[in-house]
């Protein structure tokens, strides 16, 4: 149980359609990142968020995008679906920028058709 | 180009063997961390261990065990003793100062422990 908690966990979406999946955060966690694990391949960043600013972002198009809020709960929001958008979502907190331990949630499993 | 490699991608071993994943990262920096997850099916990612570039001491816990050697870049894990919940996914991943210290992550390595 790493207090890191994901919604909603399973979904089904149409080509062209946006999805907003959502993340609480571990208690007392002020950085929040995203990540995109398609099957059978390791996770890949999306992009970081701390003190409700982006930090950091991956090999990934506008059209993926993200917010914090004041209390570091976080949405991961992707426009214009397409079928390789199909993937697990991921989201993870920790404290500050500096390495320290990274918690995952159970993650979103996203299948888009 | 991959900064983690895990170069074997399924193991299968009996219950009670002792199993090592192996894997190598690619930095140039000179602070940075390496980590080990475990994916069960159920697809969380389970935290087993985080090693920062200036501690090269090796540790055990438990039934696993970590060989950390810079010289080599390498940052192998093993599990002693094997068991039937052990079978899962092991990641390795590399968070490096100058990328804001995301998790840069190996392919995985698919660990089958039969009875």
């Amino acid at each position: 149980e790493t207090g890191v908690t994901q919604s909603p966990t399973h979904l089904i979406k149409t080509r062209g359609q946006q999805v907003t999946l959502r993340c609480s955060s571990q208690s007392g966690h002020n950085t929040v990142s995203w990540y995109q694990q398609a099957l059978g391949q390791g996770p890949q960043f999306i992009f970081q968020y701390y003190r409700e600013e982006e930090n950091g972002r991956g090999n990934f198009p506008p059209r993926f995008s993200g917010l914090q809020f004041p209390n570091y709960s976080s949405e991961l929001n992707v426009n214009a679906l397409e079928l390789d958008d199909s993937a697990l979502y991921l989201c993870a907190s920790s404290w500050g920028l500096s390495g320290n331990t990274i918690y995952f949630g159970e993650g979103s499993w996203l299948t888009v058709v | 180009a991959q900064k983690v490699t895990q170069a074997q991608t399924e193991i299968s071993v009996v219950e009670k063997e002792d199993v090592t994943l192996d894997c190598v990262y690619e930095t140039r920096d000179t602070t940075y961390y390496l980590f080990w997850y475990k994916q069960p099916p159920s697809g969380e990612l389970v935290f087993l261990i985080r090693r920062n570039s200036f501690d090269e001491q090796n540790e055990i816990s438990g039934r696993y065990s970590w060989n950390f050697q810079k010289s080599t870049s390498s940052f192998n894990f093993t599990i002693t003793a094997s068991q039937v919940v052990d079978s899962a996914v092991y990641f390795c991943a590399l968070s490096e100062e100058n990328s804001g210290y995301a998790l840069n992550f190996g392919k995985g390595t698919s660990l089958l422990v039969t009875p």
